[in-house]
Protein backbone atom coordinates (compact mmCIF):
# COMPACT_ATOMS: atom_id res chain seq x y z
CA UNK A 1 0.00 0.00 0.00
CA UNK A 2 1.52 3.49 -0.40
CA UNK A 3 2.83 5.58 2.31
CA UNK A 4 3.86 8.90 2.86
CA UNK A 5 7.87 8.63 3.98
CA UNK A 6 9.67 11.67 5.65
CA UNK A 7 13.45 11.69 6.43
CA UNK A 8 15.55 12.19 8.53
CA UNK A 9 13.65 10.89 11.27
CA UNK A 10 15.46 12.92 13.88
CA UNK A 11 17.41 15.45 13.15
CA UNK A 12 19.67 17.66 15.75
CA UNK A 13 20.65 20.93 14.88
CA UNK A 14 22.59 24.09 15.89
CA UNK A 15 20.42 27.06 17.06
CA UNK A 16 21.12 29.60 13.54
CA UNK A 17 21.92 26.42 11.02
CA UNK A 18 19.48 25.79 8.04
CA UNK A 19 17.62 22.59 7.69
CA UNK A 20 15.77 20.54 5.58
CA UNK A 21 13.39 18.35 6.19
CA UNK A 22 12.17 15.78 2.94
CA UNK A 23 8.96 14.24 2.33
CA UNK A 24 7.81 12.08 -0.29
CA UNK A 25 4.11 11.97 -0.47
CA UNK A 26 1.97 9.45 -2.32
CA UNK A 27 3.12 9.52 -6.16
CA UNK A 28 -0.73 10.32 -7.70
CA UNK A 29 -1.56 13.40 -4.85
CA UNK A 30 -1.90 16.64 -5.72
CA UNK A 31 -2.20 18.22 -2.15
CA UNK A 32 0.62 18.78 0.06
CA UNK A 33 0.51 19.92 3.98
CA UNK A 34 3.37 20.10 6.73
CA UNK A 35 2.09 20.14 10.43
CA UNK A 36 4.07 20.11 13.86
CA UNK A 37 3.74 19.26 16.65
CA UNK A 38 5.63 20.52 20.05
CA UNK A 39 6.06 18.07 22.66
CA UNK A 40 3.10 18.68 25.03
CA UNK A 41 0.87 20.43 22.50
CA UNK A 42 -2.00 20.44 19.79
CA UNK A 43 -0.75 19.25 16.39
CA UNK A 44 -0.75 22.94 14.45
CA UNK A 45 -1.27 23.36 10.80
CA UNK A 46 1.84 25.16 8.76
CA UNK A 47 1.26 25.24 4.81
CA UNK A 48 -0.59 23.55 2.29
CA UNK A 49 0.75 23.39 -1.40
CA UNK A 50 -0.76 22.86 -4.62
CA UNK A 51 -0.13 23.08 -7.97
CA UNK A 52 3.32 24.22 -7.54
CA UNK A 53 2.40 26.72 -5.06
CA UNK A 54 1.36 27.70 -1.50
CA UNK A 55 -2.12 27.55 -0.89
CA UNK A 56 -1.86 28.73 2.46
CA UNK A 57 0.09 29.39 5.41
CA UNK A 58 -0.39 29.86 9.41
CA UNK A 59 1.10 32.62 11.30
CA UNK A 60 3.74 30.60 12.43
CA UNK A 61 4.97 29.74 8.58
CA UNK A 62 7.14 33.25 8.67
CA UNK A 63 10.05 34.33 6.49
CA UNK A 64 12.20 31.34 7.94
CA UNK A 65 9.93 28.53 6.52
CA UNK A 66 10.00 27.64 2.78
CA UNK A 67 8.56 25.33 1.07
CA UNK A 68 9.36 23.24 -2.51
CA UNK A 69 8.40 20.29 -4.55
CA UNK A 70 11.64 20.34 -6.44
CA UNK A 71 11.65 17.23 -8.91
CA UNK A 72 7.85 16.10 -8.87
CA UNK A 73 8.31 13.33 -5.84
CA UNK A 74 10.09 15.53 -3.22
CA UNK A 75 7.97 17.91 -1.15
CA UNK A 76 10.88 19.55 1.55
CA UNK A 77 10.13 22.22 4.43
CA UNK A 78 13.49 24.14 4.98
CA UNK A 79 14.08 25.68 7.98
CA UNK A 80 16.31 29.09 7.48
CA UNK A 81 17.67 29.61 10.50
CA UNK A 82 16.42 27.32 13.10
CA UNK A 83 15.60 28.47 16.66
CA UNK A 84 14.52 26.22 19.65
CA UNK A 85 10.92 26.95 19.55
CA UNK A 86 11.93 25.04 16.05
CA UNK A 87 11.95 22.24 18.51
CA UNK A 88 9.21 19.68 17.44
CA UNK A 89 7.49 17.11 15.44
CA UNK A 90 7.32 17.73 11.77
CA UNK A 91 4.43 15.76 9.67
CA UNK A 92 4.09 15.92 6.18
CA UNK A 93 0.75 14.99 4.70
CA UNK A 94 -0.76 14.33 1.11
CA UNK A 95 -3.80 13.86 -0.19
CA UNK A 96 -5.72 13.15 -3.61
CA UNK A 97 -8.43 15.66 -3.35
CA UNK A 98 -8.29 18.32 -0.95
CA UNK A 99 -11.19 17.03 1.53
CA UNK A 100 -10.41 13.44 0.96
CA UNK A 101 -8.15 11.89 3.85
CA UNK A 102 -4.83 13.14 4.38
CA UNK A 103 -2.28 10.60 4.58
CA UNK A 104 0.53 11.39 6.95
CA UNK A 105 4.10 10.16 7.23
CA UNK A 106 5.77 8.81 10.38
CA UNK A 107 7.23 12.49 11.04
CA UNK A 108 10.79 14.31 11.75
CA UNK A 109 12.03 15.17 15.44
CA UNK A 110 13.66 18.33 15.15
CA UNK A 111 15.57 19.00 18.20
CA UNK A 112 17.44 22.59 18.02
CA UNK A 113 20.41 23.14 20.50
CA UNK B 1 -11.12 30.81 14.65
CA UNK B 2 -12.43 27.59 14.62
CA UNK B 3 -11.17 25.62 17.85
CA UNK B 4 -11.20 21.39 18.64
CA UNK B 5 -11.37 20.32 22.14
CA UNK B 6 -10.82 16.74 23.53
CA UNK B 7 -11.39 16.96 27.15
CA UNK B 8 -10.03 13.29 27.81
CA UNK B 9 -6.14 12.92 28.14
CA UNK B 10 -6.42 9.39 29.03
CA UNK B 11 -8.71 7.22 29.00
CA UNK B 12 -8.26 2.93 29.59
CA UNK B 13 -11.04 0.07 29.09
CA UNK B 14 -10.86 -3.74 29.24
CA UNK B 15 -10.61 -5.54 26.00
CA UNK B 16 -14.08 -5.81 24.18
CA UNK B 17 -15.15 -3.44 25.94
CA UNK B 18 -16.81 -0.19 24.57
CA UNK B 19 -15.39 2.85 24.79
CA UNK B 20 -15.91 6.51 23.24
CA UNK B 21 -13.75 9.22 23.06
CA UNK B 22 -15.29 12.89 23.12
CA UNK B 23 -14.57 15.78 20.99
CA UNK B 24 -16.58 19.73 21.10
CA UNK B 25 -15.52 22.11 18.28
CA UNK B 26 -16.24 26.05 18.23
CA UNK B 27 -17.37 27.11 14.64
CA UNK B 28 -19.68 29.51 12.75
CA UNK B 29 -19.67 27.67 9.89
CA UNK B 30 -21.90 25.40 7.98
CA UNK B 31 -20.13 23.44 5.48
CA UNK B 32 -17.28 21.30 7.03
CA UNK B 33 -16.20 18.50 7.71
CA UNK B 34 -14.68 16.10 11.39
CA UNK B 35 -12.34 13.75 11.19
CA UNK B 36 -11.36 10.97 13.65
CA UNK B 37 -7.52 10.23 13.51
CA UNK B 38 -5.53 7.51 15.50
CA UNK B 39 -1.69 7.04 15.98
CA UNK B 40 -0.67 4.02 17.47
CA UNK B 41 2.99 4.11 19.61
CA UNK B 42 6.04 5.13 17.04
CA UNK B 43 3.58 5.07 14.06
CA UNK B 44 1.88 7.58 11.90
CA UNK B 45 -1.74 8.77 12.05
CA UNK B 46 -4.38 7.09 10.07
CA UNK B 47 -7.25 7.83 9.53
CA UNK B 48 -10.25 6.28 11.36
CA UNK B 49 -13.19 7.83 10.08
CA UNK B 50 -14.82 10.91 8.61
CA UNK B 51 -18.04 12.95 8.76
CA UNK B 52 -19.51 15.26 6.17
CA UNK B 53 -21.48 17.78 8.27
CA UNK B 54 -24.17 18.30 5.63
CA UNK B 55 -24.84 13.94 5.99
CA UNK B 56 -27.50 13.88 9.15
CA UNK B 57 -26.34 10.17 9.20
CA UNK B 58 -23.47 9.37 11.33
CA UNK B 59 -20.93 8.04 9.51
CA UNK B 60 -19.66 4.39 10.77
CA UNK B 61 -16.68 2.03 9.81
CA UNK B 62 -16.93 -1.26 11.28
CA UNK B 63 -16.30 -1.40 14.93
CA UNK B 64 -15.75 2.81 14.70
CA UNK B 65 -18.70 5.07 14.79
CA UNK B 66 -19.37 8.75 15.59
CA UNK B 67 -22.04 10.33 17.22
CA UNK B 68 -22.40 13.67 15.21
CA UNK B 69 -24.68 16.43 17.22
CA UNK B 70 -24.37 19.27 14.98
CA UNK B 71 -26.20 21.66 16.94
CA UNK B 72 -24.55 21.08 19.92
CA UNK B 73 -20.77 21.02 18.25
CA UNK B 74 -19.97 17.38 18.91
CA UNK B 75 -18.56 14.64 17.46
CA UNK B 76 -17.69 11.66 19.48
CA UNK B 77 -16.21 8.59 18.65
CA UNK B 78 -17.35 5.26 19.88
CA UNK B 79 -14.91 2.07 19.45
CA UNK B 80 -17.08 -1.36 20.15
CA UNK B 81 -15.54 -4.48 21.10
CA UNK B 82 -12.25 -2.58 21.80
CA UNK B 83 -8.93 -4.70 20.56
CA UNK B 84 -5.55 -4.32 21.74
CA UNK B 85 -4.59 -2.94 18.61
CA UNK B 86 -6.88 -0.08 19.36
CA UNK B 87 -4.17 1.03 21.77
CA UNK B 88 -3.27 4.87 20.19
CA UNK B 89 -3.27 8.05 20.82
CA UNK B 90 -6.75 9.47 18.95
CA UNK B 91 -6.91 13.42 17.21
CA UNK B 92 -10.50 14.63 16.25
CA UNK B 93 -10.02 17.18 13.78
CA UNK B 94 -12.03 20.04 11.80
CA UNK B 95 -11.90 21.08 8.32
CA UNK B 96 -13.54 24.23 7.14
CA UNK B 97 -15.05 23.85 3.45
CA UNK B 98 -12.90 25.97 1.30
CA UNK B 99 -10.26 26.53 3.71
CA UNK B 100 -7.36 25.22 1.68
CA UNK B 101 -8.01 22.09 3.19
CA UNK B 102 -6.12 22.82 6.57
CA UNK B 103 -6.83 20.51 9.64
CA UNK B 104 -7.51 22.11 13.37
CA UNK B 105 -6.94 19.44 15.73
CA UNK B 106 -7.76 18.74 18.85
CA UNK B 107 -5.13 18.12 21.73
CA UNK B 108 -5.50 14.17 21.63
CA UNK B 109 -6.84 11.17 24.39
CA UNK B 110 -4.53 8.64 24.80
CA UNK B 111 -6.94 4.90 24.75
CA UNK B 112 -5.09 1.99 26.63
CA UNK B 113 -7.34 -1.26 25.92
CA UNK B 114 -5.90 -3.45 28.64
CA UNK B 115 -5.62 -7.69 28.23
Amino acid sequence: EPEVTQTPSHQVTQMGQEVILRCVPISNHLYFYWYRQILGQKVEFLVSFYNNEISEKSEIFDDQFSVERPDGSNFTLKIRSTKLEDSAMYFCASSDRGVDEQFFGPGTRLTVL
Amino acid sequence: AQTVTQSQPEMSVQEAETVTLSCTYDTSENNYYLFWYKQPPSRQMILVIRQEAYKQQNATENRFSVNFQKAAKSFSLKISDSQLGDTAMYFCAFMKHGSNYQLIWGAGTKLIIKP
